[in-house]
């Protein structure tokens, strides 16, 4: 059963406006979530991420939102550029106690930005 | 410089042959993992292991061993390698709660 859904296999937006990119998780127990970003031929890179006690977290031109109620999160880019054209995974963490924080990934959404 | 690299980058193998896949890390990171790839699938956990000769499975550990006999050092071994075995292998390993993983650039495993 697959605790970390993101149900768009893709999107495509334009320059210059938002992106928004969806996840859900089933497991009520998660605390944390993670945003990563991976180019073709290299390993994910770490976004932005978000502790399960806020609803909100901003970095630049990205934002994460949380609603714990309905176990969702979303990652909104703005303005998007060619640049963020990647695949996009959503990840959560059980805290297992000290740094072992094992992630559960989505299937990822692959984002393009046309210019 | 990420502190954690993969080697091979790319193989290619015949089914049936044992392959062991490295992972080096230079963070002294106590946690690593072996992530896989795939289409439709995303990033599913291999092993994982939480300090030298400790290790566990994951979600897809079938036909799959590690190693991990030095900090630095976790290895993947393919017994015996088979066609549905063919995906882009990541190694990762854990920082804080804040930043999660830190990922290798991976590496491409064909099996023929």
């Amino acid at each position: 059963d697959q605790q970390v859904k993101q149900n768009s296999p893709s999107l495509s937006v334009q320059e210059g406006r938002i992106s928004i990119l969806n996840c859900d998780y089933t497991n009520s127990m998660f605390d944390y979530f993670l945003w990563y970003k991976k180019y073709p031929a290299e390993g994910p890179t770490f976004l932005i991420s978000i502790s399960s006690i806020k609803d909100k977290n901003e970095d630049g031109r990205f934002t994460v939102f949380l609603n714990k109620s309905a176990k969702h999160l979303s990652l909104h880019i703005v303005p998007s550029q060619p640049g963020d054209s990647a695949v996009y995974f959503c990840a959560a963490s059980e805290n297992s106690g000290g740094s072992n924080y094992k992630l559960t990934f989505g299937k990822g959404t692959l984002l393009t930005v046309n210019p | 410089d990420a502190g954690i690299t993969q080697s091979p980058r790319h193989k290619v193998t015949e089914t049936g042959t044992p392959v062991t896949l490295r992972c080096h890390q230079t963070e002294n990171h106590r946690y690593m993992y072996w992530y896989r790839q795939d289409p439709g699938h995303g990033l599913r956990l291999i092993h994982y292991s939480y300090g030298v000769k400790d290790t566990d499975k994951g979600e897809v550990s079938d036909g799959y061993s590690v190693s991990r006999s030095k900090t630095e050092d976790f290895l993947l071994t393919l017994e015996s390698a088979t066609s549905s075995q063919t995906s882009v292998y990541f190694c990762a390993m854990s920082g804080t709660a804040s930043y999660g993983y830190t990922f290798g650039s991976g590496t491409r495993l064909t099996v023929v």
